[in-house]
């Protein structure tokens, strides 16, 4: 049982442009969405992340928005850049538990 | 400072034989856990550590998998008679405390069974 489903599997935007990977999600006990980056050879590293009492949060060029009633979260890339281009993993923790519920990942890859 | 550190950063055995893969946490986080990363299916949770218990260990895959944390710091995961299906990434994560959400992830330990 996939419980957070993310989507596309793989990316490309042309530099400047706006990148967007969608993930879903089934238990409603989960309460902490954070999205994670890795880069090749290296482990995940936070880059942002919501809880679900706000709708979108911001933190420079990357928003989370959250659609509660959905159980579906995106992450926005404004001005996508070269540098972008790595692994992007949603993921989601129930209240309580500590491990923490991947998506598959989306290779995104930003094109100069 | 230092962060998350595993070893060895690869490892290739033969089927049949175990092997131990070692975590060393960010100084001072108390909690820690292990995840797998296989081409394909992302990344699955094994097994949490907070201090030297481990009060969640439902992801790990099967009895082959073992884990123990010493002295609140190192972390050694254990596959017994190891199988091709074990072959994958296996990534260490800790965070300063319980409740903490941000999890600092090291490089892994790229495992393949011949």
């Amino acid at each position: 049982q996939q419980q957070v489903k993310q989507s596309p599997q793989s990316l490309i935007v042309q530099k400047g442009g706006i990148s967007i990977i969608n993930c879903a999600y089934e238990n409603t006990a989960f309460d902490y969405f954070p999205w994670y980056q890795q880069f090749p050879g290296k482990g995940p590293a936070l880059l942002i992340a919501i809880r679900p009492d706000v709708s979108e949060k911001k933190e420079g060029r990357f928003t989370i928005s959250f659609n509660k009633s959905a159980k579906q979260f995106s992450l926005h890339i404004m001005d996508s850049q070269p540098g972008d281009s790595a692994t992007y993993f949603c993921a989601a923790r129930r209240g309580g538990a500590d491990g923490l519920t991947f998506g598959k990942g989306t290779h995104l890859i930003i094109q100069p | 400072g230092a962060g998350v550190s595993q070893s060895p950063s690869n490892k290739v055995t033969e089927k049949g034989k175990d092997v131990e893969l070692r975590c060393d946490p960010i100084s001072g986080h108390t909690a820690l856990y292990w995840y797998r990363q296989s081409l394909g299916q992302g990344l699955e949770f094994l097994i949490y550590f907070q201090g030297n218990s481990a009060p969640d260990k439902s992801g790990l895959p099967s009895d082959r998998f073992s884990a123990e944390r010493t002295g609140g710091s190192v972390s050694t995961l254990t596959i017994q008679r190891t199988q091709q299906e074990d072959s994958a990434v296996y990534l260490c994560a800790s965070s300063p405390a319980r409740g903490t959400e941000t999890q600092y992830f090291g490089p892994g330990t790229r495992l393949l069974v011949l």
